[in-house]
């Protein structure tokens, strides 16, 4: 079975300042793991993922990301937040071998103020 | 890249009238796809793999009576939301997944359909 937890369901940062957003994980099998960001009423974007190749993932519009297995955690970092980051952002793992439904985090929402 | 599109985008619809909602991969094909829902301010969560030529397959709890899923062909999976009702109103968000046989596949999401039903 897999499971995401996202600590803290809304997120408040200035802008330029460092954005982390929080994601662990729970799976029996190796996983793969994405970040996804949601803006009202529109579908999802991939910000990046982890396959098992490098641990330091970089994605889209400065995100970058890194799995660290002994802490089973895949926390989403950004070093200075732009008023455009303002979203729902989602964690999500998705098993390597059978099953490949993907298993969302309850989601974070990134607040950005001026 | 690989687009999953999803029609219509947006539909509202009386109580007790079904609606079709369409996923195609625009340019590759899929033998999986998966439909989610999404309540307001919650994550998604599964309802259903659709398999091209086979029944689909229900997560616990979700009423395969109620949501019907057709996989008729490689690009195209359709969500029937049959006699809904307005507890149905939901945003609704389909998946494709590439199938390249012993690699890593990638999957795709559409954009999503918002359902209302008054």
């Amino acid at each position: 079975a897999q499971s995401v937890t996202q600590l803290g369901s809304h997120v408040s940062v200035s802008e330029g300042a460092l954005v982390l957003l929080r994601c662990n994980y729970s799976s029996s099998v190796p996983p793969y793991l994405f970040w996804y960001v949601q803006y009202p009423n529109q579908g999802l974007q991939l910000l990046l993922k982890y396959t098992s190749a490098a641990t330091l993932v970089k994605g889209i519009n400065g995100f970058e990301a890194e799995f660290k297995k002994s802490e089973t955690s895949f926390h989403l970092t950004k070093p200075s937040a732009h008023m455009s980051d303002a979203a729902e952002y989602f964690c999500a793992v998705r098993s390597s071998n059978y099953g490949q439904n993907f298993v969302f985090g309850p989601g974070t929402r990134l607040s950005v103020l001026p | 890249g690989a687009v999953v599109s999803q029609h219509p985008s947006r539909v509202i619809c009386k109580s007790g009238t079904s609606v079709k909602i369409e996923c195609r991969s625009l340019d590759f094909q899929a033998t999986t796809m998966f439909w989610y829902r999404q309540f307001p301010k919650q994550s998604l969560m599964l309802m259903a793999t659709s398999n091209e030529g086979s029944k689909a397959t229900y997560e616990q709890g979700v009423e395969k009576d109620k949501f019907l899923i057709n996989h008729a062909s490689l690009t195209l999976s359709t969500l029937t939301v049959t006699s809904a009702h307005p507890e149905d109103s939901s945003f609704y968000i389909c998946s494709a997944l590439t199938n390249i046989a012993g690699s890593y596949n990638e999957q795709f999401f559409g954009p999503g359909t918002r359902l209302t039903v008054l």
